[in-house]
């Protein structure tokens, strides 16, 4: 079955502080890994999409590195602010990579405090 | 450019009750995916539609139906809620099958 595994589920830094996400996924056969970014009560927001042959994608002070090989993820953010607290979630998209496709993870919870 | 938005926000229903749900995609996108959010099982695959056809669907029971019209707006209906059909119902809009999702704010589903 496919999964995706995300870590820590929750995460307080002090702002200015930087921090790592970590997703481990099972998913087969690999067509891309998605991080969003979720803000309480509101939709998931695209930070990054990486495809197979692609290791590192930046957006702006978020960075997201992926390793095919061991099937891991993560998203670095640099000099945290207030507003990056939110949950941040991995998907990983199977084969087509349609909707029915994606799994997702359940998310890393971030709470920047000042 | 207007982002996907859903309608009604908040919504709170009794135990047995229907509910319909409506997301109007962005502008010129043709497909549309509703998902179920809730804090346990993270996001769960509903339905897929494009071009007013239903393309796949989740592993839910056969009371969540969803629609899609000939503008790409998108309806989905839950008969006979249960408690545990309380989640965020969260739509997202592609410009095509397997282009990147724009997800909408979601409507808070409460059943009591």
């Amino acid at each position: 079955k496919n999964q995706v595994e995300q870590s820590p589920q929750s995460l307080i830094i002090l702002e200015g502080k930087n921090c790592t996400l970590q997703c481990n996924y099972t998913v087969s056969p690999f067509s891309n890994l998605r991080w969003y970014k979720q803000d309480t009560g509101r939709g998931p927001v695209s930070l990054t999409i990486m495809t197979f042959s692609e290791n590192t994608k930046s957006n702006g002070r978020y960075t997201a590195t992926l390793d095919a090989d061991t099937k891991q993820s993560s998203l670095h953010i640099t000099a945290s602010q207030l507003s990056d607290s939110a949950s941040y979630i991995c998907v990983v998209s199977e084969g087509s990579g349609t909707a029915s496709k994606l799994t997702f993870g359940t998310g890393t919870r971030l709470q920047v405090t000042l | 450019k207007a982002g996907v938005t859903q309608t009604p926000r908040y919504l709170i229903k009794t135990r047995g009750q229907q509910v319909t749900l409506s997301c109007s995609p962005i502008s010129g996108h043709r497909s549309v995916s509703w998902y179920q959010q809730t804090p346990g099982q993270g996001l769960q695959f509903l339905f897929e539609y494009f071009s007013e056809t239903q393309r796949n669907k989740g592993n839910f029971p056969g009371r969540f139906s969803g629609r899609q019209f000939s503008n790409s707006r998108s309806e989905m209906n839950v008969s006979t809620l249960e408690l545990g059909d309380s989640a965020l119902y969260l739509c997202a809009s592609s410009l095509l099958l397997s282009y990147e999702q724009y997800f909408g704010p979601g409507t808070r589903l409460t059943v009591t």
